[in-house]
């Protein structure tokens, strides 16, 4: 039961140009989404997120972007560096849960090429 | 910045015997959480903790695993009996009081190996 899909298990950038990753989900209820960076031996790091009454949140090199019709959601990262090699994690959450827990995808590592 | 702290790092046991993994969340937060990563797959939510109870569990969360937050400032997952498919990253983690939109805060991990 995949109801956040991250369907890039990798993706490769040159240094500079911009990493787009991509994410869909399936749960209509869900409203809140967040993008959490993940290095190895380290727990996740909040990244950045968008509630769904956005369209767009921009927070320096990242950019989340939302379109609720089509269950999608990418992150932009412009320009790319070789420091944001890492697995990226899409969550999704819906209000009213009571206890807020994420659902998270299963993550695409971004290799950024110096 | 405040952060979520988890110990040991790493855990080594045999099948059968009983764990417990520590975590301090960040000090004014209330919604404490467990999750955990088996090796290639995905985080998975095993269990959220609010006003001194649990508030939500998942199916992996089965009578072998409970949790405690034994003073003000300390939360453990205690798995009774551990089993090999028990071995994973456990991570603990927090949200202040807005809640819904919010987000977490993670701890390091715990690796747990079960032999």
């Amino acid at each position: 039961d995949q109801q956040v899909k991250q369907n890039s298990p990798s993706l490769s950038v040159q240094e500079g140009r911009i990493s787009i990753l991509n994410c869909d989900y399936t749960n209509s209820m869900f409203d809140y989404f967040l993008w959490y960076k993940k290095y190895p031996a380290e727990g996740p790091t909040f990244l950045i997120s968008i509630s769904s009454i956005k369209d767009k949140n921009e927070d320096g090199r990242f950019t989340v972007f939302l379109n609720k019709s089509a269950k999608h959601l990418s992150l932009h990262i412009v320009p790319s560096q070789p420091g944001d090699s890492a697995v990226y994690f899409c969550a999704a959450e819906r209000s009213g849960a009571g206890s807020y827990q994420l659902t998270f995808g299963k993550g695409t590592k971004l290799s950024v090429i110096p | 910045e405040p952060e979520v702290t988890q110990t040991p790092s790493h855990q080594v046991t045999q099948m059968g015997q009983e764990v417990i993994l520590r975590c301090v969340p960040i000090s004014n937060h209330l919604y404490f959480y467990w999750y955990r990563q088996i090796l290639g797959q995905k985080v998975e939510f095993l269990v959220s903790f609010y006003n001194n109870e649990i508030s939500e569990k998942s199916e992996i969360f089965d009578d072998q695993f409970s949790v405690e937050r034994p003073d003000g400032s300390n939360f453990t997952l205690k798995i009774r009996s551990t089993k090999l498919e028990d071995s994973a990253m456990y991570f603990c983690a927090s949200r202040g009081d807005g809640g819904y939109n919010s987000p977490l805060h993670f701890g390091n991990g715990t690796r747990l190996t079960v032999t």
